[in-house]
């Protein structure tokens, strides 16, 4: 069964901490994603990373970073939190899309991060 | 850049009604379309995927439909159930490599008993 786990369901912090975010997933897929869920913003990708040790900036990179030192390992960094960073952040993964393949993005629970 | 919208935003419906949720897509261009489900405070879980080169796709009551040429997917819902309750979401690969999605703002959708 496909799974990919997200380090806490919920997360307080106060603001200028560092947050770390960790998502795995079991399922050997090359590509990993970060979201982030805000009532009527949709979701919005953070950072995307399709290789070990590469990443690709989503649309709102801003006050984030992103490391990937394994395959089935990516974490989210919240340099210096802000209450602005208060949102949900959800995980994916997927293997390599090819044209016509099928290929679905896998999620994780969710980790909803309170920054005070 | 690709834009997707779903309409309605939220739908109120009693248990055992067929319903119709709506994506539309500005960039026909795309090579297939998902439908998501999320439940309140959890993950997204994927329900349906229509390649392109598909017309529709179905799983058990659920029912997807694309039209590239009209920028438009339906997903059609028999005979709700209070289970059904929950935030769908469309989503298209974005760009060439198709590792990324763009998502539709979502239908919230409420099946009263």
């Amino acid at each position: 069964d496909v799974k990919v786990t997200q380090s806490s369901r919920y997360l307080v912090k106060r603001t200028g901490e560092k947050v770390f975010l960790e998502c795995v997933q079991d399922m050997d897929h090359e590509n990993m994603f970060w979201y982030r869920q805000d009532p009527g913003l949709g979701l919005r990708l953070i950072y995307f990373s399709y290789d070990v040790k590469m990443k690709e900036k989503g649309d709102i990179p801003e006050g984030y970073s992103v490391s990937r030192e394994k395959k089935e390992r990516f974490s989210l960094i919240l340099e210096s939190a802000s209450t602005n960073q208060t949102s949900m952040y959800l995980c994916a993964s997927s293997s390599l899309a090819q044209r016509g393949v099928k290929d679905t993005q896998y999620f994780g629970p969710g980790t909803r991060l309170t920054v005070l | 850049k690709q834009e997707v919208t779903q309409i309605p935003a939220a739908l109120s419906v009693p248990e055992g009604e067929n319903l119709v949720l709506n994506c539309s897509f500005t960039d026909s261009a795309i090579y297939n379309l998902q439908w998501f489900r999320q439940d309140p405070g959890k993950g997204l879980t994927s329900l349906l995927l229509i390649q392109s080169s598909q017309r529709e796709q179905t799983s058990g009551r659920l029912n997807a439909s694309l039209d590239k040429s009209s920028g438009r997917s339906t997903l059609y819902i028999a005979a709700s159930q209070p289970g059904d309750s929950a935030t769908y979401l469309c989503a298209v690969p974005e760009g060439n490599a198709g590792n990324m999605l763009t998502f539709g703002g979502g239908t919230r959708l409420m099946v009263k008993p």
